[in-house]
């Protein structure tokens, strides 16, 4: 099947523990993305990907790494957790920006 | 920067036509979307328009664009109960870059 997978679904984590958020997609797809979706403020982009080794700021990068090692796996680093970081997290792909992204089930990120 | 702005609460009754309503600001966007979001789920694709297009016909969604006004809309017709969801708005660059507005929630009653 089709998809693009989130790893943990659910994380509770305190202040300043690292963590990574793992996405992998399935379709061969070359654009991969990660947003965050609080309430009111609708999903603003993390970071995207165009290819391989080619990574992009999007709207709110502070605090967040990521890596784009191989085409099918794109995880999403979170160095020094801090509770302003707490949200529902979501991983997406494309083949084509024309496409329109292909979104994992999300990951709800609570920092203490 | 970039900003999409929509209209966050629509409530229709069950069989009559919906209309979501969008604007966007960054003349540069190649590619408009409407994405779908049923609660605890992820988005999904429901329909997309390039920019050079003025309207999309699929099924009972019609996405109008003007793009003189960065005005996007989505029209249902025949809205159902299980079209209740929040509905966003979004645009996207060449380079995937993409903006979302805050989403539309819209009920849907019997």
């Amino acid at each position: 099947e089709a998809q693009v997978t989130q790893n943990p679904r659910y994380l509770i984590t305190v202040t300043g523990k690292k963590l990574t958020v793992t996405c992998s997609q399935n379709m061969n797809h070359e654009y991969m993305s990660w947003y965050r979706q609080d309430p009111g403020l609708g999903l603003r982009q993390i970071y995207y990907s165009m290819n391989v080794e080619v990574t992009d700021k999007g709207d709110v990068p502070e605090g967040y790494k990521v890596s784009r090692k191989e085409k099918r796996n794109f995880p999403l680093i979170l160095e020094s957790p801090s509770p302003n970081q707490t949200s529902l997290y979501f991983c997406a792909s494309s083949f084509s920006p024309g496409d329109g992204y292909t979104f994992g089930s999300g990951t709800r990120l609570t920092v203490v | 920067g970039e900003d999409v702005e929509q209209s966050l609460f629509l409530s229709v009754r069950e069989g009559d036509s919906s209309v979501i309503n969008c604007t966007y600001t960054d003349s540069s966007s190649t590619y408009l979307y409407w994405y779908k979001q049923e609660p605890g789920a992820g988005l999904q694709l429901l329909t997309y328009i390039f920019s050079n297009m003025d309207m999309k016909q699929d099924q009972r969604l019609t996405v109008l664009l003007n793009k003189k006004d960065k005005h996007l809309s989505l029209r249902i017709a025949d809205t159902q109960t299980g079209d209740s969801a929040i509905y966003f708005c979004a645009e996207n660059t060449n380079a995937g870059k993409s903006t979302f507005g805050d989403g539309t929630t819209l009920t849907v009653k019997p």
